[in-house]
């Protein structure tokens, strides 16, 4: 079990670009979930995967921004055209499904956009 | 919407003392409950978690929690903090109607150790 991991850990990008971060979550879990935390704020739901199929995405998530996991395993985040208030921490999470299913975090990606 | 209240953005505590950091949800079919601790620039890590049965839960590091369904509350609890443990804690709850899914964090309470 080596964990959630998520690349890269820190992206400075300017407004207009596009950005893209990568999840690794825990390999025996089929679901994982997608959260933005901004500054002095708790971790807020984004979208989440059960194996390939998105299930869920927040209202948060514009048009903007699109996830994929395709082949049930990592999973990427995009974002285009960023915009200054995109700026947050993205924090991954991975869970097995079913009974009292608990989600492990990742350590997080750090998205500055000037 | 539900929703989950931490009423203590900051506290502080000196080292050695106990800490209680509260935690308060809005009503809903049986949640799941959930302590996560962040340390500066990292993830969350998971500190304890409470389903059923036995209202008081044992965590990592010496932190417990008790489930008091009548308060709507999960407050954490350790008897004797040690200057490790300043970090930001998050309480988080799943309900039964996302399908034990989406955790709605609160806002989180940031806690420092005096010595």
């Amino acid at each position: 079990d080596t964990g959630v991991s998520q690349n890269p850990r820190h992206k400075i990008t300017k407004r207009g670009q596009n950005v893209t971060f990568r999840c690794d979550p825990i390999s025996e879990h089929n679901r994982l979930y997608w959260y933005r935390q901004t500054l002095g704020q708790g971790p807020e739901f984004l979208t989440y995967f059960q194996n390939e199929a998105q299930l869920e995405k927040s209202r948060l998530l514009s048009d903007r921004f699109s996830a994929e996991r395709p082949k049930g395993s990592f999973s990427t985040l995009e974002i285009q055209r960023t915009e200054q208030g995109d700026s947050a921490m993205y924090l991954c999470a991975s869970s097995l499904s079913g009974h009292q299913e608990t989600q492990y975090f990742g350590p997080g990606t750090r998205l500055l956009v000037l | 919407a539900q929703s989950v209240t931490q009423p203590d953005i900051h506290i502080t505590v000196s080292e050695g003392a106990s800490l209680e950091l509260r935690c308060n949800y809005s009503y809903g079919a049986t949640p799941y409950l959930f302590w996560y601790v962040q340390s500066p620039g990292q993830g969350l890590q998971l500190l304890l978690k409470y389903f059923s049965g036995d209202t008081l839960v044992q965590g990592i590091k010496g932190f417990e929690a008790e489930f008091k369904r009548s308060q709507s509350s999960f407050n954490l609890r350790k008897p004797s903090v040690h200057w490790s443990d300043a970090a930001e804690y998050f309480c988080a709850v799943v309900w039964a109607n996302s399908g034990y899914s989406t955790l709605t964090f609160g806002k989180g309470t940031m806690l420092l150790v005096s010595p």
